[in-house]
Formats: structure tokens, C-alpha cells, sequence
């Protein structure tokens, strides 16, 4: 079962935050953000593996609460470049390793 | 730089037709994926394999085949193209290890079936 993203759009002027959230019906045991530019493929931004764990990259954070099988993405002072569709992917337990399944995605759009 | 490299970028194809797509990748990884992306659905997995000659069912399987006789090479089969199976098809490739398993994605084939 897919996860569920929320929102499933936001637009978002140069300089604001987003956050971007992912919750699943199933226990979890890693959570990947992706985002994909329009006509590119999907490109990795970060993996969290362990509960209540944070990650950071450049301004981009993401955190992972295990016990509420949720993650959510943290965009501050959003450029220009970060417009693109973010997806979550989830590994849940009893799944095979390496096997992903993938939010519907959320489209991000920053505006100048 | 890992390379996920896919045979077409555009396709068009009759109904009825066999389809074949085919994915290569270069940094060794021992699995691979075939997703399929449709407006407002997200990526949905077809089929991976984790291991030559192994394959698994995804969300999607039906109406597809995959094959993987060497390691670096991951081919989707349609038997019978359909019109339904229109879409963007998008091939990734892992490592399979327990500390996480990043995904490499290839530009995707568009598929058009007519």
C-alpha cells in the first residue's frame, strides 16, 4: 500500500519553508525522499534508517518518527532549483531488502 | 558516476505487439527495478530482481515479464502491448545492503501504445 504524501502541491515563493509529510499504514524501517525535475529522472536526496532520526542536506532536513510510521521533509528559505515533484519511498518490514514502495509525490513550485 | 542507462528514450507501439525495454547499468549493483509513472500515481514497481536469473513481483506485475541473464542487465517484456500499458517507464538499479539501499534511477522510456 502506497504511502501518502501531503500536500499533494505547494507553491512557494523564493525564501519561504515547506514541509512536505509522508505517513505509511505499515511499520517502517527506512524512509528515501527523491526529487524529480520535470522530464529528468528521479534523483536521491537522503535515506533515514532509524527512528526519530534527522538528516541534513544543505537545506534540505528530513526527519523519521518510527513509532507514527511518518516522515516529513524539511525545505528552508526554498530556491528556485528546489521546484520539482518530491516522492517518499518506504522499506517496511517483511518487505524484500532494497524494495521501495513510493508516495504519490508532492509538486513543489517556487516562484522568484 | 553510476550510470542507469535505458535502450529508448520514445517509443510507439501497435496493440499486440511484444515490447521489449531494456536497462543497463554500470556500478555493479545486485538489484534492479522496473517502475512504471502515470500522472498523479507516482512510481509504481512493476518487478525487480536482486540477483541474476531472480526476480520478484511488484505492485503491478500483471501484463509484464522481466528478464535478467546478466547482472548489469535488466530487460522488461510486454507480451501483448496494450493500450492500458501506455506510460513512462523507469528503470533503478541498488546495492543490497542492510544500511540502505539508494536507488539510481535511468531517464525513463515513454511508451506510447497505439
Amino acid at each position: 500500500q502506497q504511502p501518502v504524501q501531503s500536500p499533494q502541491a505547494v507553491i512557494l515563493r523564493e525564501g519561504e519553508d515547506a514541509v512536505i509529510n509522508c505517513s505509511s499504514s505499515k511499520a517502517l524501517y527506512s524512509v528515501h525522499w527523491y526529487r524529480q525535475k520535470h522530464g529528468e529522472a528521479p534523483v536521491f536526496l537522503m535515506i533515514l534508517l532509524k527512528g526519530g532520526e534527522q538528516k541534513g542536506h544543505d537545506k534540505i532536513s528530513a526527519s523519521f518518527n518510527e513509532k507514527k510510521q511518518q516522515s516529513s521533509l524539511y525545505l528552508t528559505a526554498s530556491q528556485l532549483s528546489y521546484s520539482g515533484t518530491y516522492f517518499c519511498g518506504t522499506g517496511s518490514y517483511g518487505g524484500s531488502q532494497g524494495n521501495l514502495i513510493f508516495g504519490k509525490g508532492t509538486k513543489l513550485s517556487v516562484k522568484p | 558516476d553510476v550510470k542507469v542507462t535505458q535502450s529508448s528514450r520514445y517509443l510507439v507501439k501497435r496493440t499486440g505487439e511484444k515490447v521489449f525495454l531494456e536497462c543497463v547499468q554500470d556500478m555493479d549493483h545486485e538489484n534492479m527495478f522496473w517502475y512504471r509513472q502515470d500522472p498523479g500515481l507516482g512510481l509504481r514497481l512493476i518487478y525487480f530482481s536482486y540477483d541474476v536469473k531472480m526476480k520478484e513481483k511488484g505492485d503491478i506485475p500483471e501484463g509484464y515479464s522481466v528478464s535478467r541473464e546478466k547482472k548489469e542487465r535488466f530487460s522488461l517484456i510486454l507480451e501483448s502491448a496494450s493500450t492500458n500499458q501506455t506510460s513512462m517507464y523507469l528503470c533503478a538499479s541498488s546495492f543490497d545492503r542492510a544500511g540502505g539501499n539508494e536507488q539510481f534511477f535511468g531517464p525513463g522510456t515513454r511508451l506510447t501504445v497505439l
